[in-house]
């Protein structure tokens, strides 16, 4: 699987736009990009996934780069409660069910 | 419907003993992943078993194994206990499909068994 980079942390104020980013500069071209979050002391959860159109859904939009070398995930209105740890991971759709987590960027949403 | 369900949520065992944690996957759910999570180390994958067979393994040494019964529940098990071994083990179920590929690409976490080793 492709290795990402994400900033280890952000700060965002309540009801504003979280926009964070990632690197996935060597994916390939059947790799999926996903997104989970991880709020303390809870498991990950799913956010959103896509290949190379932008996908939107009840949680957040995911914009992927023409070359498919960089997306960023956008909450559109945060609260308190998107505090988490969010993880960008790229893989294979049908690569098994193996998820490598890298350090993911700790989202702190301030009032 | 019910989510992923690990137990127990807390665990405290001594160096040099064994432990066994219990996972009931999402109904219908075929597939479950294990995976530990430590400030150190960040989440790692353990392996993932699907219809009672482990068909990816992480990079841990023979003292962490695992099983999966017809019902797709599962339970990892670690043997000689570390200090290092301390951490959150986290379970995932997803659905898969009939060639063995993922049909759901969202994996449900539990909340996960922390495990203490003094």
């Amino acid at each position: 699987d492709a290795k990402t980079t994400q900033p280890p942390s952000m700060d965002c104020a309540e009801g504003r736009a979280a926009n964070l980013p990632c690197n996935h500069s060597t994916i390939s071209g059947n790799e999926y990009v996903y997104w989970y979050r991880q709020i303390h002391s809870q498991g990950p959860q799913y956010i959103i996934h896509g290949l190379k159109n932008n996908e939107t859904n009840e949680m957040a939009s995911l914009i992927i780069t023409e070359d498919r070398k960089s997306s960023t995930l956008i909450l559109p209105h945060a609260t308190l409660r998107d505090t988490a740890v969010y993880y960008c991971i790229v893989r294979e759709r049908n690569a098994g069910n193996m998820l490598t987590f890298g350090g993911g960027t700790r989202l702190m949403v301030k009032p | 419907k019910a989510g992923v369900t690990q137990t127990p949520r807390y665990l405290i065992k001594t160096r040099g003993q064994q432990v066994t944690l219990s996972c009931s996957p999402i109904s219908g759910h075929r597939s479950v992943s294990w995976y530990q999570q430590t400030p150190g180390q960040g989440l790692q994958f353990l392996f993932e078993y699907f219809s009672e067979t482990q068909r990816n393994k992480g990079n841990f040494p023979g003292r962490f194994s695992g099983r999966q019964f017809s019902n797709s529940r599962s339970e990892m098990n670690v043997s000689t206990l570390e200090l290092g071994d301390s951490a959150l083990y986290l379970c995932a179920s997803s659905l898969v499909g009939l060639a063995g590929t993922s049909v759901n690409y969202g994996y449900t976490f539990g909340s996960g068994t922390r495990l203490t080793v003094v």
